[in-house]
């Protein structure tokens, strides 16, 4: 059983546009989130993340909103660029101490110039 | 400040052997941690290492060990390798302040025939 879903297996935008990536998750026990950009041939890298108290967090271009009542949170990016174009994973945990990540599949992003 | 390295980058193992996969934190790095990535699955946590303990152990099975040496530098080992295991490995490294602080590295993809 999937407990952190990215029903959107890709997404393609224009350049300067927004980009929204969606998950959802179905533990109640997770209350910290993380959003990972992973390009072909490395490995993840660490965006952003939010914490179950709040309901948005912002990082520069990107922003995070959870949705705790729809156990749903999207990653926004604006405004989208080339280099943005990657794999996004959603991760979920219990605690912001943890390592214990549970990932969602990844969205394949791609930014059209 | 060099990064998470990984050896080897490629193997190639047959059913029935056993791997080790190794792991060089960044300097510093206290906390060693692994993922296996398969398209079916995505990824999932295998493993936490601190300081020469384990601290967090995901869903797999007894053929999955790892370890973590004195320096910090972490192996895992797998054996009775099964087709299944096929998967790029991942590692990643942190301060001991949570999952948001991890580095990844580039993985191991293991292909076993």
């Amino acid at each position: 059983d999937q407990q952190v879903k990215q029903n959107s297996p890709s997404l393609s935008v224009q350049e300067g546009r927004i980009s929204i990536l969606n998950c959802d998750y179905t533990n109640s026990m997770f209350d910290y989130f993380l959003w990972y950009k992973k390009y072909p041939a490395e490995g993840p890298t660490f965006l952003i993340s939010i914490s179950s108290i709040k309901d948005k967090n912002e990082d520069g271009r990107f922003t995070v909103f959870l949705n705790k009542s729809a156990k749903h949170l999207s990653l926004h990016i604006v405004p989208s660029q080339p280099g943005d174009s990657a794999v996004y994973f959603c991760a979920a945990t219990s605690g912001a101490g943890s390592y214990q990540l549970t990932f969602g599949k990844g969205t394949k992003l791609s930014v059209i110039p | 400040k060099a990064g998470v390295t990984q050896t080897p980058r490629y193997l190639i193992k047959t059913r029935g052997q056993q791997v080790t996969l190794s792991c060089s934190p960044i300097s510093g790095h206290r906390s060693v941690s692994w993922y296996q990535q398969t398209p079916g699955q995505g990824l999932q946590f295998l493993f936490e290492y601190f300081s020469e303990t384990q601290r967090n152990k995901g869903n797999f099975p007894g053929r999955f060990s790892g370890r973590q040496f004195s320096n910090s530098r972490s192996e895992m080992n797998v054996s009775t390798l099964e087709l299944g295991d096929s998967a790029l490995y991942l590692c990643a490294s942190s301060l001991s302040s949570g999952a948001g602080s991890q580095y990844f590295g580039p993985g191991t993809r293991l292909t076993v025939l």
